[in-house]
């Protein structure tokens, strides 16, 4: 098993240009969870899907757009990036909700925005 | 609004010496799970504590949950090379995961 696959690992951004980025988990997980880190700060949620069909929005939904594709599917779309939203991006899946559950981190997205 | 903050941020230890990071949260926990995050890596979840005054133990690696369910700890004894990271909690609450912000342990050789 695979686990969380994130794609791409590493992408240079110019302001303004959009992009996708996609994450698949093969453990037949019901939540998934889009995360950015920056230093000091931690992980914040951006998006989570608790089950297939739902999402809602974490501590830092602003300028990030989210699509549970299917159950193992969960995208994270920038429309016009900023360089605020330079950070390292994870995905992360669990079998339910988070408060009871562990999660399994994909590899991570290092995203600049220049 | 709920908080779990981490401390120390940073800690320089001598390979051998023991370590200990603190987690304290303005609410009571449902849960608190720790993660472990190599450098240029993802964190790696650790363990979960759910009951009150519970100590579990990993080799080198004790974990406990406050009795009022609203601190934690997270032990090392006798660190090695291999510890060297960063150490997140974080607290179950209200169908929310609420993360500490980690400590980052580096270890001399």
């Amino acid at each position: 098993n695979a686990g969380v696959t994130q794609t791409p690992k590493f992408q240079v951004l110019k302001t303004g240009q959009s992009m996708t980025l996609q994450c698949a988990q093969d453990m037949n997980h019901n939540s998934m969870y889009w995360y950015r880190q920056d230093p000091g700060m931690g992980l914040r949620l951006i998006y989570y899907s608790a089950s297939e069909g739902t999402t809602d929005k974490g501590e830092v939904p602003n300028g990030y757009n989210v699509s549970r594709l299917n159950k193992r599917e969960f995208s994270l779309r920038l429309e016009s990036a900023a360089p605020s939203q330079t950070s390292v991006y994870f995905c992360a899946s669990s079998d339910w909700g988070p408060e009871s559950e562990k999660l399994f981190f994909g590899s991570g997205t290092q995203l600049s925005v220049l | 609004g709920q908080q779990v903050m981490q401390i120390p941020q940073y800690q320089h230890v001598q390979e051998g010496e023991d370590f200990t990071t603190y987690c304290n949260s303005s609410t009571t926990l449902s849960n608190i799970q720790w993660y472990k995050q190599r450098p240029g890596g993802h964190p790696v979840f650790l363990i979960q504590l759910v009951k009150s005054g519970e100590v579990k133990k990993q080799k080198r690696l004790t974990f406990q949950f406050g009795e009022a369910k609203k601190n934690s700890s997270l032990h090392i004894t006798a660190t090695q090379t291999t510890d060297v990271g960063t150490y997140f909690c974080a607290g179950g609450n209200n169908r929310k995961l609420i993360w500490g912000l980690g400590t980052s342990l580096a270890v001399n050789p």
